[in-house]
């Protein structure tokens, strides 16, 4: 089965940007989107964006300025930049596939905190 | 902007049937499908009901949706409550092709 493991720094300096990588394993990242969403400690999810493997992106307007997303079809990988970070960018970040047949988010990966401070 | 509104928190005893609301403002709920995950503490979320009243494979028929127009909402009911369902639950749909979450209710049961 299709798992995602998130990896990338997990401190950030305020005004630095985040990178984040999500790997894909047990099936190919093509004829998908995959998406970021985070999750600060204690509070909701919010949904940061979305890539086709085909380079297709949608992005949550509030963050749209910061986020760029990409994808590698030959590493079988899509990854998150978030530019000028501050503390309330800290949060549990998690990648994940949508389904093709239905829109919603079936694959999930572990998540992985990132903290910004100094 | 269209924002997902649900109570922060509900409980109930094992056994009981609970429902949780989610209220759409800025927008119809109606147009777009609706979404339930659940979140167990420390886990990532994992989708319990899709389009609105769809059960993906592996949920059990405890677990049922519905949406209503005439109040611009969307429930989620869990009947024969388990202890294993506390959990949180966060219902989600779109405004254009941005997806947006509730903010999320945390069910107790005890």
């Amino acid at each position: 089965q299709v798992h995602l493991k998130e990896s990338g720094p997990g401190l950030v300096k305020p005004s630095e940007t985040l990178s984040l990588s999500c790997t894909v394993s047990g099936g190919s990242i093509s004829n998908y989107y995959w998406t970021w969403i985070r999750q600060p400690a204690g509070k909701g999810l919010e949904w940061i964006g979305r890539i086709s493997s085909s380079g297709s992106i949608n992005n949550n307007p509030s963050l749209m300025s910061r986020v760029t997303l990409s994808v590698d079809t030959s590493k079988n990988e899509f990854s998150l930049r978030l530019r000028s970070v501050t503390a309330a960018d800290t949060a549990i970040y998690y990648c994940a596939r949508i389904s093709s047949t239905s829109p919603h988010m079936d694959v999930w990966g572990q998540g992985t905190t990132v903290t910004v401070s100094s | 902007n269209f924002l997902l509104t649900q109570p922060h928190s509900v409980s109930e005893s094992p056994g009981k049937t609970v429902t949780i609301s989610c209220t759409g403002s800025g927008g119809s709920i109606a147009t777009n499908f609706v979404q339930w995950y659940q979140q167990r503490p420390g886990s990532a979320p994992t989708a319990v009901i899709v389009e609105d009243d769809q059960r993906p494979s592996g949920v059990p028929d405890r677990f049922s949706a519905s949406v209503d127009r005439s109040s611009n909402s969307a429930s989620l009911t869990i009947s024969g409550l388990k202890t294993e369902d506390e959990a949180d639950y966060y219902c989600q749909s779109f405004d254009s092709s941005n997806w947006v979450f509730g903010g999320g209710t945390k069910l107790t049961v005890l």
